[in-house]
Formats: C-alpha cells, structure tokens, sequence
C-alpha cells in the first residue's frame, strides 16, 4: 500500500527556510485522483493544514501561510516538498504529508506520514 | 475559513462506556465531515469519511452522523485502545480546517 516518509533537517534558525521532503512509495505520484498536502501540529495542539499540490503542479496554500510557503512536485523521484519562508519560533511544529484522496463526492487524508518534527531556534 | 468547533475537549469514561463527541461547522458543510483518531506520537488515522462511512477495517464499534454544521462521533463500548485523541475535519471548502480535537482517556 502507499506509504509516505517525510525528510528534512530538524533545526532551522529563525528568519531562515524551513525545508522538508515526502518520499512516496507503493504507488505514483502522477496517478491521478489525489492531493498531496501538508500539515502541521503545533506542540500540544490541534491540526493545521498548509496546503497541497496536484501531480500537474496545481498548488493551493492556506491564506494564513500563503505568502511563506511554496510546495513543489518531482514526479521523477516521486516526490513532494515543502518550503516555508522566514520562520520563526511559531513554525515549530510536527509537519506532516499525507495523501488526499479524491472520491466521487468526498475527500479524505489518507495515509500520512508518520511526521517529524521541525523546531526553530538559534 | 470554516471554523469546526468539538466539544468536549477532553473527556474521561470507563471501559464499556458509550462516548460521545460533537463537531459543529460555522457554516452549513453538508455531510463533507471526516473523523480522525490519533494515539499520542502517531500521526492522525482515518477513521470515517462523508460523516458516516466508516473506513474499511475499523472496528464496528465507531460510527459517525450528522449534515450540515451538527457532527457526531460516538463509540459504542469504549476499548482500552481508544484512548487518543480524535479530530474532525471538513473538506467543504478550502482551506482544509479541522476541530481543535477531544482527548479520551480511561477513567
């Protein structure tokens, strides 16, 4: 089945950029039919979603982190990242990709990766 | 955005309890609603999807109801093995947003 692995340095300075990758395996990324997003938890927190990109590079980020983040796709390596500008100590967080799956009529995340946590500091 | 609001944030119930947790959207998502459980250190697991279908290889004992911006989430016999904690999640609309979750623990 599919499975998602996030990568990345765990310890990013403030003002600095955040980057992480998720590595797909079990199945393609160009396939079709999903999005494939970013979302972080904050420690102790609830859930929130950063953005997805679809296989063709069509991208949607949230309003709140908009002008910070870009997410990109290499469908050769089967691949998504994720950068995140100008962080500061607020950006420490779990991130984690997950697949969302495109149904008829309902979307779902499904699987995520098991997610790594990202601190910022000097 | 959608604002999803859970209640309660934390609960405590005795093994075989039904429990129960609510989930209302600001506004009407129909039944665009899925449920998460995530167990402390793990990453969130899809539970059910479109508000009442329970994924394939959960157990019978979770189930999910409710349209527009009124959710439930109940387990029928609480199992030492539910203790996490559970998020809802709307896809009505982007950006994707999610209820700030609610903790179960064994009492």
């Amino acid at each position: 089945q599919v499975q998602l692995q996030e990568s990345g340095p765990g310890l990013v300075k403030p003002s600095q950029t955040l980057s992480l990758t998720c590595t797909v395996s079990g199945g393609s990324i160009s396939s079709g039919g999903y999005y494939w997003s970013w979302i972080r938890q904050h420690p102790g927190k609830g859930l929130e979603w950063i953005g997805y990109i679809y296989y063709s590079g069509t991208t949607y980020y949230n309003p709140s982190l908009k002008s910070r983040v870009t997410i990109s796709v290499d469908t050769s390596k089967n691949q998504f990242s994720l950068k995140l500008s100008s962080v500061t100590a607020a950006d420490t967080a779990v991130y984690y990709c997950a697949r969302e799956v495109l149904a008829v009529a309902d979307n779902w995340f499904d699987p995520w990766g098991q997610g790594t946590l990202v601190t910022v500091s000097s | 955005d959608i604002q999803m609001t859970q209640s309660p944030s934390s609960l405590s119930a005795s093994v075989g309890d039904r429990v129960t947790i609510t989930c209302q959207a600001s506004q009407d998502i129909s039944n665009y609603l899925n449920w998460y459980q995530q167990k402390p250190g793990k990453a969130p697991n899809l539970l059910i999807y479109d508000a009442s279908n329970l994924k394939t290889g959960v157990p019978s004992r979770f189930s999910g109801s409710g349209s527009g911006t009124d959710f439930t989430f109940t387990i029928s016999s609480l199992q030492p093995e539910d203790i996490a904690t559970y998020y809802c999640q709307q896809y009505d609309n982007l950006p994707r947003t999610f209820g700030q979750g609610t903790k179960v623990e064994i009492k």
